[in-house]
């Protein structure tokens, strides 16, 4: 089964609106991470939200927010005033096991075009 | 601070022929990570070192895949012989392992070509 899902093999959306990137997860881990990485056509992978599975608010770093809907394990990115730069491959990610032999598992992607 | 470094950029080899691939992770970080990324796909974890220690190489193809990590710090890979399936970025990552953000950050990645 799949342990991260992300059922948007691409998107598009119109700069300077908002976009919603769609994850959910299959864990039976109490104690899990959630994160969000950015690949541009460059291909260096970019860090841009983390989400505890213990953390009562939602993530949020400057334009990035983590939609965290712990009961339907769920982890949607939502991107807000869309740039032409946020034009890039968004991966899911979790972080699953104890400290020593943590885990982490990538979901296979989502392609999102911004539109001038 | 210096950012994950990985050697070479790109490489292109023949089917049953070897190669291996270098990373030095950010300085005092403990947590070392390999991962195969096909094109069009997620990276997939192939070993997760915790300073000298294997955490998990159970993705690791270990009839041709090995890796090492001398005294915690950079790691190699390397593949032998290799197949044309093998034809991936390899990315390096690294962690502090410490409290706070558990981020992994990533190398450029080393480019396989397969022929």
């Amino acid at each position: 089964a799949q342990k991260i899902t992300q059922t948007q093999p691409g998107m598009f959306v119109q700069e300077k609106e908002a976009v919603t990137l769609d994850c959910t997860y299959d864990t039976s881990d109490p104690s899990y991470g959630l994160f969000w990485y950015k690949q541009p056509s460059s291909g260096e992978m970019i860090f841009l939200i983390y989400q505890g599975s213990y953390d009562q608010q939602n993530a949020t770093e400057g334009r990035y927010s983590l939609n965290f809907q712990k009961a339907r394990k769920s982890a949607n990115l939502v991107i807000s005033a869309s740039q032409l730069g946020d034009s890039a491959m968004y991966f899911c990610a979790m972080r699953e096991g104890e400290a020593g032999g943590f885990k982490t598992i990538f979901g296979a992607g989502t392609r999102l075009f911004v539109k001038a | 601070e210096a950012g994950v470094a990985q050697s070479p950029r790109y490489k292109i080899i023949e089917k049953r022929q070897s190669v291996a691939f270098w990373c030095n992770p950010i300085s005092g970080h403990a947590t070392l990570y390999w991962y195969q990324q096909i094109l069009g796909q997620g990276p997939k974890l192939l070993i997760q070192f915790q300073n000298n220690g294997v955490v998990d190489d159970s993705q690791l193809p270990k009839d041709r895949f090995s890796a090492e990590r001398l005294k915690g710090v950079d790691s190699t890979l390397k593949i032998q012989p290799a197949k044309l399936e093998d034809s991936a970025v390899y990315l390096c990552a690294s962690s502090s392992g410490g409290t706070g953000t558990p981020e992994q950050f990533f190398g450029p990645g080393t480019r396989l070509t397969v022929l």
